[in-house]
């Protein structure tokens, strides 16, 4: 089954406790990215990576870390989380180009409930 | 300033009803907009896609219309169900790829029977 997993769905850490979540996809495909949504805001992008070892920030990367050193591996990393932090993140993948270079349809995972005590 | 805006925010619609979401954007060039639906605490699911030449496209109970001249989207939900509670949210891809995407903030929509 084509699908993007996120790991762990729910994590409550304390403010300064390093953590990674997970993000894998199962579609080949080249375009995977992070998101943080918070009530009244909305999606918002915090990095991208449009192929390996390709990565670029989005609208708010601060307090943030990814790599992307396999196809099908996107892991978010926070290397000393603050509570403003909080937040539900998703991880997203797609083909990157159609024939005029837009965006194909985002496969999103299910999300990660992160709490920051 | 967001350059995909959508109205209203949030509604309440009666199991049964009709309803008429509004997407408008300034993403140029223009190359592509969807709208993903994205139940309560799970992450959104594409219902329709078109480009530049499409003004209209349906998937079932929804149909989503296109003005690219006016730059406005429409998602129409038909015979409203429970189900249909969720946030929907229009997304817009530039032309020329690089990561140009402009995300809305999401209509909520919740049906009660």
């Amino acid at each position: 089954e084509a699908q993007v997993t996120q790991n762990p769905r729910y994590l409550i850490t304390v403010t300064g406790k390093k953590l990674t979540v997970t993000c894998s996809q199962n579609m080949n495909h080249e375009y995977m990215s992070w998101y943080r949504q918070d009530p009244g805001l909305g999606l918002r992008q915090i990095y991208y990576s449009m192929n390996v070892e390709v990565t670029d920030k989005g609208d708010v990367p601060e307090g943030y870390k990814v790599s992307r050193k396999e196809k099908r591996n996107f892991p978010l990393i926070l290397e000393s989380p603050s509570p403003n932090q909080t937040s539900l993140y998703f991880c997203a993948s797609s083909l990157i180009y159609r024939f005029d270079g837009g965006h194909e349809t985002q496969y999103f995972g299910p999300g990660t409930r992160l709490l920051v005590l | 300033k967001n350059q995909v805006e959508q109205s209203p925010q949030s509604l309440i619609i009666l199991e049964g009803k009709n309803c008429t979401l509004q997407c408008n954007y300034t993403v140029s060039p223009f190359s592509n907009l969807r709208w993903y639906k994205q139940d309560t605490g799970r992450g959104p699911v594409s219902l329709t896609i078109m480009t530049f030449s499409e003004n209209t496209k349906s998937n079932g109970r929804y149909t989503a219309t296109l003005d690219a001249d006016t730059k406005q989207s429409s998602l129409h939900i038909t015979a409203s169900q429970l189900s249909d509670s969720a946030s929907y949210i229009c997304v817009v891809s530039a032309l020329g790829g690089n990561n140009r995407l402009a995300f809305g903030k999401g209509n909520q929509v919740v049906v009660i029977p």
